[in-house]
C-alpha cells in the first residue's frame, strides 16, 4: 500500500527549514528516501532501518517511528540545490524486494 | 550518471501499438525494478526481477510484461497501448534482492500514445 506523504507540496526561502512526513498504514521494516530534481531520474538520499535512528546527509536528516509506522525527512537551511521532488518509499514485508512509493512531495527553494 | 542505461529516451507510438523498453543494469548489480511515473500517482512499482527471476509484482497491467535476461539486462514490454499508457517509465537496479538496499534509477524512458 502506498505511504502517504505530507505535504503535496512547499516553497521556501533560501535558508529556511522545512519538514516532510511520510506515513504507512502497515507495519514498516525500512524507509527509503529519494530526491528527484524536474526532468531528471530520482536519487538516494538515505535508508532508515528498523529502529528509530535518524540519519543524516550534509543538513538533510531523517527520523524513522516504526510504532507510529512514520518518517521524517527534515531539510536544515535550505539551499537552492535542495529543489525538486522528493519520494519516500516504505518496505512492509521484511526483506521483501517491493519499494512503494509516495506522491512525492515537490519543494521549492527560491533565493 | 547512475550506470543505469535505458533506451529508447523517448518513445512515440500509436493506440493498439507494442513497444519495448530496454535497461541495463548497474556492472554486478543482479536486481530490476521497473517503475511507471505520472504526474498525479508518482513513482508506481511495476515488477521486479532477481538473477532472472521474478520476485515481486504490483500493479502491473496483464497488457504489460517484463523479463530478466542471461546477461541480467531486462525488458519491459507494453501492448496493445492506451491513452493512458502514457508516462515516464523508469527501471532500477540494486546489488541484491532486498529492498534494504539502494536503488539506482535509469533516465527513464518518455512513452507517448497518441
Amino acid at each position: 500500500q502506498q505511504p502517504v506523504q505530507s505535504p503535496q507540496a512547499v516553497i521556501l526561502r533560501e535558508g529556511e527549514d522545512a519538514v516532510i512526513n511520510c506515513s504507512s498504514s502497515k507495519a514498516l521494516y525500512s524507509v527509503h528516501w529519494y530526491r528527484q530534481k524536474h526532468g531528471e531520474a530520482p536519487v538516494f538520499l538515505m535508508i532508515l532501518l528498523k529502529g528509530g535512528e535518524q540519519k543524516g546527509h550534509e543538513k538533510i536528516s531523517a527520523s524513522f517511528n516504526e510504532k507510529k509506522q512514520q518518517s521524517s525527512l527534515y531539510l536544515t537551511a535550505s539551499q537552492l540545490s535542495y529543489s525538486g521532488t522528493y519520494f519516500c518509499g516504505t518496505d512492509s514485508q521484511g526483506g521483501s524486494e517491493k519499494l512503494v512509493f509516495g506522491k512525492g512531495t515537490k519543494l521549492t527553494v527560491n533565493p | 550518471d547512475s550506470g543505469v542505461t535505458q533506451t529508447p529516451k523517448h518513445l512515440i507510438t500509436a493506440t493498439g501499438q507494442r513497444v519495448t523498453l530496454r535497461c541495463s543494469p548497474r556492472s554486478g548489480d543482479l536486481s530490476v525494478y521497473w517503475y511507471q511515473q505520472s504526474l498525479d500517482q508518482g513513482l508506481q512499482f511495476l515488477i521486479q526481477y532477481y538473477n532472472g527471476e521474478e520476485r515481486a509484482k504490483g500493479n502491473i497491467l496483464e497488457r504489460f510484461s517484463a523479463q530478466q535476461f542471461p546477461d541480467l539486462h531486462s525488458e519491459l514490454n507494453l501492448s496493445s497501448l492506451e491513452l493512458g499508457d502514457s508516462a515516464l517509465y523508469f527501471c532500477a537496479s540494486s546489488a541484491r534482492d532486498t529492498a534494504h538496499e539502494k536503488l539506482f534509477f535509469g533516465s527513464g524512458t518518455q512513452l507517448s500514445v497518441l
